[in-house]
C-alpha cells in the first residue's frame, strides 16, 4: 500500500520568497508521482509529474519538484512566490503496479504575502 | 475541449435526504472516479468506472452511496439517507487509459453540506 504526507497544512511565504512545500511518500514499488493544485473555486490541475524518467521534474507556472528515492521525498519548489500561487497543493502517488488510482495527501495551502 | 464537469456545484440538505450528483467525463475517457475530500483531510478515492463497470468499488464507505454508470458515459453518485459525516467535496476525475503514472483530469467538485 502506498501514501503521503505532507508536513505542514498551511504554509506561508511572502511575494518574491522561495516556495518549498514537502511531500514524503511510501510505496513498496517504485511509484510514480503528482502534485496538484486547486485554486479557489476550481478543480484540481496538475502541475507535475514524475514518472521515472528525470528526477527534477518541470512543470506550470514556474513550479518544479525533485524526486529523491534516498529520501522518499518528493517536495515542490518555486524560486519567487507570486501572489497567483495562493491556492492548495496536493500531493499524490501511484504505485508503478498493481493499481492506477493515485493516493492523495492532506493537501497544503499556501499563503503569500504582498 | 470539455473538460471534467460537475453537477451541482454546490448542495445544502438536510440529515436524512437524498442527494444525487453527477459527473460527465471528458468525451471519450473509458475511466471515471469518484473521489471525496472531507474538510481539512486527504481526497480519498471512493471508486472507479471503466466504461460501465465498476473496477474498484473499495473506497465507497457504506452501503447509503451508490455510484452508477450507465451506458458507459456520465456517472452519478447518490448518497441516501445523507448523514451529516457525508459533507465535504466530491469530486470526479476521468482518463482515457490506464497507465501507470498518466495523468487523471479533475472537475471542479460538488460540495456537499448536510445539515
Amino acid at each position: 500500500a502506498q501514501s503521503v504526507t505532507q508536513l505542514g497544512s498551511h504554509v506561508s511565504v511572502s511575494e518574491g520568497a522561495l516556495v518549498l512545500l514537502r511531500c514524503n511518500y511510501s510505496s513498496s514499488v517504485p511509484p510514480y508521482l503528482f502534485w496538484y493544485v486547486q485554486y479557489p473555486n476550481q478543480g484540481l490541475q496538475l502541475l507535475l509529474k514524475y514518472t521515472s524518467a528525470a528526477t527534477l521534474v518541470k512543470g506550470i507556472n514556474g513550479f518544479e519538484a525533485e524526486f529523491k528515492k534516498s529520501e522518499t521525498s518528493f517536495h515542490l519548489t518555486k524560486p519567487s512566490a507570486h501572489m497567483s500561487d495562493a491556492a492548495e497543493y496536493f500531493c499524490a502517488v501511484t504505485p508503478g503496479r498493481g493499481s492506477y488510482i493515485p493516493t492523495f495527501g492532506r493537501g497544503t495551502s499556501l499563503i503569500v504575502h504582498p | 475541449e470539455a473538460g471534467v464537469t460537475q453537477f451541482p456545484s454546490h448542495s445544502v440538505i438536510e440529515k436524512g435526504q437524498t442527494v444525487t450528483l453527477r459527473c460527465d467525463p471528458i468525451s471519450g475517457h473509458d475511466n471515471l472516479y469518484w473521489y471525496r475530500r472531507v474538510m481539512g483531510k486527504e481526497i480519498k478515492f471512493l471508486l472507479h468506472f471503466v466504461k460501465e463497470s465498476k473496477q474498484d468499488e473499495s473506497g465507497m464507505p457504506n452501503n447509503r452511496f451508490l455510484a452508477e454508470r450507465t451506458g458507459g458515459t456520465y456517472s452519478t453518485l447518490k448518497v441516501q439517507p445523507a448523514e451529516l459525516e457525508d459533507s465535504g467535496v466530491y469530486f470526479c476525475a476521468s482518463s482515457q487509459d490506464r497507465v501507470y503514472g498518466g495523468t487523471i483530469y479533475f472537475g471542479e467538485g460538488s460540495w456537499l453540506t448536510v445539515v
